[in-house]
C-alpha cells in the first residue's frame, strides 16, 4: 500500500520561508502515470490546492499562490518538496501531500498532514 | 470564498438519503467530466469518494454515488450510517491555468 509522509518545521517566522518533504514508500516516484501534489488546510477551514509535479519536473501551480511556490522532485530519494515564500499568518495551515491521477486529477493517496504555524 | 459552492451543512437520519451539492461554472464542473469527492473526518486526511463524477474507487460503498447537471454535481449517500459523518469536499479540473478547485465542504450530520 503506497504511503506518503510529510516532514518539516511545524513553526515558520513571517516573511520566511516554509520548507516541506514529503517521502513516498512502497511505490516509485517515478511512474510516468502520477503526479505529486500538495494541499492544505487553514484551521477550522476548507481545502486549498497549491500545486502538483511529475518525477520530470513540470509543475502546475495555484494561480492565487504561483508566484510564492515552488515544488521540485527527487526522484534519487522518493520524494517531492514545497516551498512557500513570504509566508504570513494566512498561510497557517495542515499542509497535506497526495498522489494525483490522470489529467483531470483527482488525489487517491494522502498523507496525514502536518501543521505548520506562521508565528513570531 | 472557495471556486465551488457547496452548501455549509446537511442532515440525515439512519437509513435515508442525502445529496449534496457543488456548483460552478464552464470553466470547471461544467466543462469537464473531472469532478472528485473527499470524505474527511475530524483531525484525518480527505479520503477519495468519488472520481471523474460518478466512479468509486475500490473499497468504497455503492452507498455512495456521483451524478452532474450541466455547472453542478452532486454526491448522493443512502442508506446513511453514523460512520458517514464526515464533511465532504468537491474538487473538479478547472484547466490548464488552475488545475484544480475545491468546494467549501459539506458538514454531512447523521441524525
Amino acid at each position: 500500500q503506497l504511503q506518503l509522509q510529510e516532514s518539516g518545521p511545524g513553526l515558520v517566522k513571517p516573511s520566511e520561508t516554509l520548507s516541506l518533504t514529503c517521502t513516498v514508500s512502497s511505490g516509485s516516484i517515478s511512474s510516468s502515470s502520477y503526479h505529486w501534489g500538495w494541499i492544505r488546510q487553514p484551521p477550522g477551514k476548507g481545502l486549498e490546492w497549491i500545486g502538483i509535479i511529475n518525477h520530470g519536473g513540470s509543475t502546475y501551480y495555484s494561480a492565487s499562490l504561483k508566484s510564492r511556490v515552488t515544488i521540485s522532485v527527487d526522484t534519487s530519494k522518493n520524494h517531492f518538496s514545497l516551498k512557500l515564500s513570504s509566508v504570513t499568518a494566512a498561510d497557517t495551515a495542515v499542509y497535506y501531500c497526495a498522489r494525483y491521477v490522470g489529467t483531470g486529477g483527482h488525489n487517491d493517496y494522502w498523507g496525514q498532514g502536518t501543521l505548520v504555524t506562521v508565528s513570531s | 470564498q472557495s471556486a465551488l459552492t457547496q452548501p455549509p451543512s446537511a442532515s440525515g437520519s439512519p437509513g435515508q438519503s442525502v445529496t449534496i451539492s457543488c456548483t460552478g461554472t464552464s470553466s470547471d464542473v461544467g466543462g469537464y467530466n473531472y469532478v472528485s469527492w473527499y470524505q474527511q473526518h475530524p483531525g484525518k486526511a480527505p479520503k477519495l469518494m468519488i472520481f471523474e463524477v460518478s466512479k468509486r474507487p475500490s473499497g468504497v460503498p455503492d452507498r455512495f454515488s456521483g451524478s452532474k447537471s450541466g455547472n453542478t454535481a452532486s454526491l448522493t449517500v443512502s442508506g446513511l450510517q453514523a460512520e458517514d459523518e464526515a464533511d465532504y469536499y468537491c474538487s473538479s479540473y478547472a484547466g490548464s491555468n488552475n488545475l484544480v478547485v475545491f468546494g467549501g465542504g459539506t458538514k454531512l450530520t447523521v441524525l
